[in-house]
């Protein structure tokens, strides 16, 4: 158990719709990262928060958008589905950013867009 | 940009035997270096990773891994593979003072008895 929670563990929706992901990252991590995992794209950083602010982004599409809050809990926000966001996304937090941190990676959310 | 290649997608090998999971980088100076590993149905956990020193790293699970600078190469080696070790194995790099990992495509270890 890494200490890293994801919420909810399994989502099935349908094209078009809106889904928000949750973690809560491990007790006194200051940086979360989202991660999407599919088998034509394998692992693709998507964000990355530092204690309340954005401080990376890689290949997040514009549908996508992320926050996280003051108690350091992140929030992925996924619209106007399609059926190739169906993926596994990883959530992971370290205690600091920018020098090598260990990455703490949740179990994942499973979506499935149908 | 830097990348990551693990040339082999999957791996097979006997318990009990040695093995060696290669992973080469792009980048023109010295990345972070992690070794991940994935279970199925688990998230990833970390291996061990390089940051300077001594080229030769070593990790949980009786893993370690090599740096060769002349050949941008990260190899994962373990003497003697046990069932358990089954599983999807990540490399990946990050650039000091940059803010994203980048992960290889995965290498997938199969083990026979």
């Amino acid at each position: 158990d890494s200490g890293v929670t994801q919420t909810p563990k399994h989502l099935i929706t349908a094209t078009g719709q809106r889904v928000t992901l949750r973690c809560s990252p491990r007790s006194g991590d200051l940086s979360v990262y989202w991660y999407q995992q599919s088998l034509d794209q394998g692992l693709q950083f998507l964000i990355q928060y530092y204690n309340g602010e954005e401080r990376a982004k890689g290949n997040i599409l514009e549908r996508f958008s992320a926050q996280q809050f003051p108690d350091l809990h992140s929030e992925l926000n996924l619209s106007s589905l399609e059926l190739g966001d169906s993926a596994l996304y990883f959530c992971a937090s370290s205690e600091r950013t920018g020098n090598g941190e260990t990455q703490y990676f949740g179990p994942g959310t499973r979506l499935l867009v149908l | 940009a830097q990348s990551v290649t693990q040339p082999d997608i999957h791996i097979t090998v006997s318990e009990g035997a040695s093995l060696e999971l290669r992973c080469n980088y792009s980048y023109g100076a010295t990345p972070y270096l992690f070794w991940y590993v994935q279970s199925p149905g688990q998230g990833l956990q970390l291996l061990l990773k390089y940051f300077s020193g001594d080229t030769l790293v070593q990790g949980i699970k009786g893993f370690e891994a090599e740096f060769k600078r002349s050949q941008s190469s990260f190899n994962l080696r373990k003497p003697s593979v046990h069932w358990s070790d089954a599983a999807e194995y990540f490399c990946a790099v990050e650039v000091p003072g940059g803010f994203k990992t980048i992960f290889g495509a995965g290498t997938r270890l199969f083990v026979k008895a």
